[in-house]
């Protein structure tokens, strides 16, 4: 019964591929964000969606490209992947814009 | 720019004393403010939340809040080795932007047996 699920859970591919990650949260919330975490540990905003409708969307090149098909679901697809993508992607919701975020288990891509 | 500002660490205590972490934010009109702690390999996981000026006690920690200084600390009383983690600072950005939940860059705290 996990709240916030991703998958996968490592991503290993190389430099120019195409990549998905898949997010799903069964918790009823409302908002859902992407982060990134790099290799010093800092957490950073993408996106948020509220209601399958985007409220932030950072200053992520527009490689990166989310999709929310419906309120428990937030993918996060990267085109042309570059070696500096490589960073764990965690997926997060939250019940309102208020509340406090719960995290999915992350994934860990590597671009080789 | 709206900014989190935390002391890198590595903070190393013995085991049983109080650890203390801070943390700094730059927008006056944040007003949900929030502890969570990673272990290593792991994902951030929520350990305190506060709202409104003074003290909140839960267990062993207890979050602090002075908005008036834009400071934000958690104190762990009795450390334990199980309380060696990276511990993040997260403010709700205020006004159009509050869906941004910002980090700071974390503190590491060692507790020594």
């Amino acid at each position: 019964d996990t709240a916030v699920s991703q998958t996968p859970k490592y991503l290993v591919t190389q430099m120019g591929n195409d990549k998905s990650i898949k997010c799903e949260q069964n918790l009823g919330h409302d908002t859902m964000y992407w982060y990134k975490q790099d290799s010093k540990k800092f957490l950073k905003i993408m996106f948020s969606y509220n209601n399958k409708e985007l409220i932030i969307n950072e200053t992520v090149p527009n490689r990166f490209s989310p999709k929310s098909p419906d309120k428990a679901h937030l993918n996060l697809h990267i085109n042309s992947l570059e070696l500096g993508d490589s960073a764990v992607y965690f997926c997060a919701s939250s019940q309102t814009g208020y509340s406090p975020l719960h995290f999915g288990n992350g994934t860990r891509l590597t671009v080789t | 720019q709206k900014e989190v500002e935390q002391n890198s660490g590595p903070l190393s205590v013995p085991e049983g004393a109080i650890a203390s972490l801070n943390c700094t934010y730059s927008d006056r009109g944040s007003q949900s403010f929030f502890w969570y702690r990673q272990y290593s390999g792991k994902s951030p996981e929520l350990i305190m939340s506060i709202y409104s000026n003074g003290d909140k006690e839960d267990g062993r920690f207890t979050a602090q809040l002075n908005k008036a200084s834009q400071y934000v600390s958690l104190l762990i009383r009795d450390s334990q080795p199980s309380d060696s983690a990276t511990y993040l600072c997260a403010v709700r950005s205020s006004g159009g932007s509050n869906y941004k939940l910002t980090f700071g860059k974390g503190t590491l705290l060692t507790v020594n047996p």
